[in-house]
């Protein structure tokens, strides 16, 4: 069974240009979720897709987007990146039925730093 | 907006000691979950409650999903070294039609040989 997996593992962007973050999901899972967590801090929701759309989203700006694909990998994209980005961007993947179709596995992260 | 409030902030011990932290939100949850996180690494989970008054064990870990629903705790038995970490309690509250999780502000644990 293949866990999660993100790439790239680490990100330098400048102020004002755009990145794409990617995952694939654990084997067997098909819903997606995106989560930010900064230096000290619990991760936050960004948003989940399920079946290819989006289900929810936190408290972020319409700058941070994504998509999922068919085969439930998925991608974030944040335009217009500030310095506050920088983060570790997790993707955690969930939903292989029954009772426990919610628990969600997390990957290793991307570490995106804005200058 | 909805908080998780966890304690103790960090935990200093020495090897061999019980450590005890938890959890308290103002809401309802469907889900507690406690996950391990070690520095550069996403987290990685340890022990999913489902139900209220649920006691789940893994190991020397042992959880419990609060009767209230609006709590949880973990217990590490006989702490050793590679138990240092950061330790995050996560809910899915009622309220929430999606899978969102909300997060702990984190337990970071350091173990004395």
């Amino acid at each position: 069974e293949t866990g999660v997996t993100q790439s790239p593992t680490h990100l330098i962007k400048t102020r004002g240009q755009q990145v794409t973050l990617r995952c694939s999901s654990q084997s067997g899972h098909n819903t997606v979720s995106w989560y930010q967590q900064a230096l000290g801090q619990g991760p936050q929701f960004i948003f989940q897709y399920y079946r290819e759309e989006e289900n929810g989203r936190g408290n972020f700006p319409p700058r941070f987007s994504g998509l999922q694909f068919p085969n439930y990998s998925s991608e974030l994209n944040v335009n217009a990146l500030e310095l506050d980005d920088s983060a570790l961007y997790l993707c955690a993947s969930s939903g292989s039925g029954g009772p426990t179709a919610d628990t969600q596995y997390f990957g290793p992260g991307t570490r995106l730093t804005v200058l | 907006g909805q908080q998780l409030n966890q304690s103790p902030q960090s935990m200093f011990i020495q090897e061999g000691e019980d450590v005890s932290m938890n959890c308290t939100s103002s809401s309802i949850f469907n889900t507690w979950l406690w996950y391990k996180q070690d520095p550069g690494e996403g987290p990685v989970l340890l022990i999913a409650l489902y139900k209220a008054g649920e006691l789940t064990s893994n190991g020397r870990l042992t959880a419990q999903f609060g009767i209230t629903r609006k709590d949880s705790f973990l217990n590490i038995s006989a702490s050793i070294p590679s138990d240092v970490g950061i330790y995050f309690c996560a809910g899915q509250p009622v309220s929430s039609n999606t899978g969102k999780l909300i997060f702990g502000q984190g337990t970071t644990l350091q173990v004395k040989p």
